[in-house]
């Protein structure tokens, strides 16, 4: 599975759209991107995935770049319900199994 | 829809005494999956289901064993508890019959301490 890498932490106003990047220059045809966040001590929580095509849902929308090589999960108006650790994980084909990085931590401040 | 539920939420051991994790879904998926996470680590898979009747090692099986008993439910047994197997385990289910593709859906784990 690709690589991925992201920023340690990041801060976010109350009602500001917070814009996570990814980097997953390595990513091959098949593999997805996948979001996952942590708020502490509770069980991880899907966000959103996709291949190639941009992607919304209610929670989040993410942005993929035409190459592939890099992604941005956007959370339109993040809440402080919002602060969490956010995964991004790259994985396809017949390899449906996770792997957690650092991941970042997205502050959201009043 | 309840989920994915796990049982106990908490647990305390004593080295060498052995015990089930229960997990169970409603959402009628393919897959399940038994992961632990150490203080300021990632998630490490230690094992999984893509299918009943199928089970398969991730990263770190040793000490664990596990049993898919049907479609709904995936336990995980310690045998002999070590300290080292001290962290919170988490279940998730997802639809993928062993394709990615598909979110991963997580329970709200359980807190196991080995003393």
């Amino acid at each position: 599975d690709a690589k991925t890498t992201q920023p340690p932490s990041m801060d976010c106003a109350e009602g500001r759209a917070a814009n996570l990047p990814c980097n997953h220059s390595t990513i091959s045809g098949n593999e997805y991107v996948y979001w996952y966040r942590q708020i502490h001590s509770q069980g991880p929580q899907y966000i959103i995935h996709g291949l190639k095509n941009n992607e919304t849902n209610e929670m989040a929308s993410l942005i993929i770049t035409e190459d592939r090589k890099s992604s941005t999960l956007i959370l339109p108006h993040a809440t402080l319900r919002d602060t969490a650790v956010y995964y991004c994980i790259v994985i396809g084909g017949s390899n449906y199994k996770l792997t957690f990085g650092k991941g970042t931590l997205l502050t959201v401040n009043p | 829809n309840a989920g994915v539920t796990q049982t106990p939420k908490f647990q305390v051991l004593k080295t060498g005494q052995s015990m089930t994790l229960q997990c169970a879904q409603d959402m009628n998926h393919n897959s399940m999956y038994w992961y632990r996470q150490d203080p300021g680590m990632g998630l490490r898979l230690i094992y999984y289901s893509a299918s009943e009747g199928t089970t398969d090692k991730g990263e770190v099986p040793n000490g664990y064993n596990v049993s898919r008993l049907n479609k709904r439910e995936f336990s995980l047994r310690l045998e002999s508890a070590a300290p080292s197997q001290t962290s919170v385990y988490f279940c998730a289910s997802s639809e993928s019959g062993g394709l990615a593709g598909w979110g991963q859906f997580f329970g709200p784990g359980t807190r196991l301490t080995v003393l």
